[in-house]
């Protein structure tokens, strides 16, 4: 889920699970999606995106799903290991060469459980 | 590529005091953006600039607040004087225009500012 105030929203997972994580975007005139991964001390760092024409998209051990009756995006990570844990953000946009409109959500954190 | 790379890491300053935040973004890269990252705000656009020219600016907080992008290689981020509130992760990014898409971007690792 996406953070309402000061306090990330924290998803725990044993290793060797698989995470899911949500996000409720605002704009139904989006047409584009990204997934960040923000490790401590580190810039975020862009994993996997999709575009409005797609429900889903797969990556190496993530996949992205997008239903834009209800408005939400989920990124599934397979097999999570310790190496996963960050907090990851979603990010929407209207693409295009009009002006830029990316917004983050406020990022949920993960943790793995060795 | 050594991706975006941003300098200082880390500055310590005292209210009143200029700082100056620097970029090298990728190289080929025709988009560059300034964010700034806190708990209580998360990331927030403060400017972007397209092929150098600055093009929205209007996230920047207020006049203590400068950009500069003088070549396709370099950027830097003003705040004169600072002040306490300031202090948080300042990045920037770097993408390109690719598919109608430049809102891919590629991230630095931050400049970590605090202002005492």
């Amino acid at each position: 889920g996406e953070s309402v105030g000061l306090h990330l929203p924290t998803l725990s997972v044993q290793e060797g699970d698989n995470s899911i994580i949500n996000c409720a975007y605002s704009n139904s005139a989006s047409d584009y999606f990204i997934w960040y991964k923000q490790e401590s001390g580190k810039g975020p760092q862009f994993i996997i995106d999709i575009r409005s024409n797609m429900d889903k998209r797969q990556g190496q051990r993530v996949t992205v799903l997008l239903n834009k009756t209800v408005k939400h995006l989920s990124l599934q990570i397979a097999a999570t290991q310790p190496g996963d844990s960050a907090v990851y953000f979603c990010a929407e946009a209207r693409s295009g060469a009009g002006s830029y409109q990316l917004t983050f959500g406020k990022g949920t954190k993960l943790s793995v459980i060795p | 590529d050594a991706g975006v790379i941003q300098s200082p890491r880390h500055e310590v300053t005292e209210m009143g005091q200029e700082v100056t935040l620097r970029c090298k973004p990728i190289s080929g890269h025709d988009y560059l953006f300034w964010y700034r990252q806190t708990m209580m705000r998360g990331l927030e656009l403060l400017i972007y600039f397209n092929n150098n020219v600055p093009i929205d600016d209007s996230g920047m907080p207020e006049d203590r607040f400068s950009a500069k992008m003088p070549n396709a290689s370099f950027s830097t981020l003003k705040i004169q004087p600072s002040e306490p509130r300031d202090s948080a992760v300042y990045f920037c990014a770097s993408s390109l225009l690719t598919g109608r898409v430049r809102e891919k971007l590629f991230f630095g690792s931050g400049t970590q500012l605090s202002v005492l």
